[in-house]
């Protein structure tokens, strides 16, 4: 089945540090979606990728789909401490008439002053 | 707005008990999704329907576990009975579907925790 990996499964970063996490997928992506989950509480979404070679901002954030549609990346600069908690992609399988998404492992950030 | 709403937030009962966790989905939306989040292993996908209808069931662990969407608005998981392995967060999730060929986006509702003695 389809196995989506995200690397580093933790980081801990001091405010200001960059930080990236990459998510791999074995098969071809349709899209991927990209959720944010603070400590405690439900996933987000932050932002959805369909374009080979995509990449979309917002604000500190960086997102980008790979050529191949098999990996993507989300890239914070200058990391604050609202940016604590589990990020995840998601890849997304069209199955005719719905879309199933599969959760990445996620990588928890803390972020220190 | 409302957002997705799940039933109860809390739940802790002992083994063998029946556990029903609820979800009303936000309205218009027509795909419902069950996911499951533990330590160990992560956010899984237990069943997702579209249009009331079950899409996909491959996620759910075993016959103890169940999942009826009785309208379009609302969804029931059920576990009967229940073991302490069951112990987990259990989050509902909406969405609007696919849109030109692409799936949206999941709103999540707040989760129920269950703690199975």
């Amino acid at each position: 089945g389809q196995q989506v990996m995200q690397i580093p499964q933790y980081q801990h970063v001091q405010e200001g540090e960059d930080f990236t996490t990459y998510c791999n997928s074995s098969t071809t992506l349709s899209n991927i979606q990209w959720y944010k989950q603070r400590p405690g509480g439900h996933p987000v979404f932050l932002i959805q990728l369909v374009k080979s070679g995509e990449v979309k901002k917002q604000k500190r954030l960086t997102f980008q789909f790979g050529e191949a549609k098999k990996n993507s990346s989300l890239h914070i600069t200058a990391t604050q401490t609202t940016d604590v908690g589990t990020y995840f992609c998601a890849e997304s399988l069209n199955t005719g008439t719905a879309s199933k998404l599969t959760f990445g492992t996620g990588t928890r950030l803390q972020v220190t002053l | 707005d409302a957002g997705v709403i799940q039933s109860p937030r809390h739940e802790v009962t002992e083994m063998g008990q029946e556990v029903t966790l609820r979800c009303k989905l936000i309205s218009g939306h027509n795909s419902l999704f069950w996911y499951r989040q533990t330590m160990m292993r992560g956010l899984e996908l237990l069943i997702y329907f579209n249009n009331n209808v079950p899409i996909d069931d491959s996620g759910m662990p075993e016959d103890r576990f169940s999942a009826k969407m009785p309208n379009a608005s609302f969804s029931t998981l059920k576990i009967q009975p229940s073991e302490p392995r069951d112990s987990a967060v259990y989050f509902c999730a909406s969405s609007l579907g696919l849109t030109s060929g692409v799936g949206g986006e999941l709103f999540f509702g707040e989760g129920s925790r269950l703690t199975v003695l």
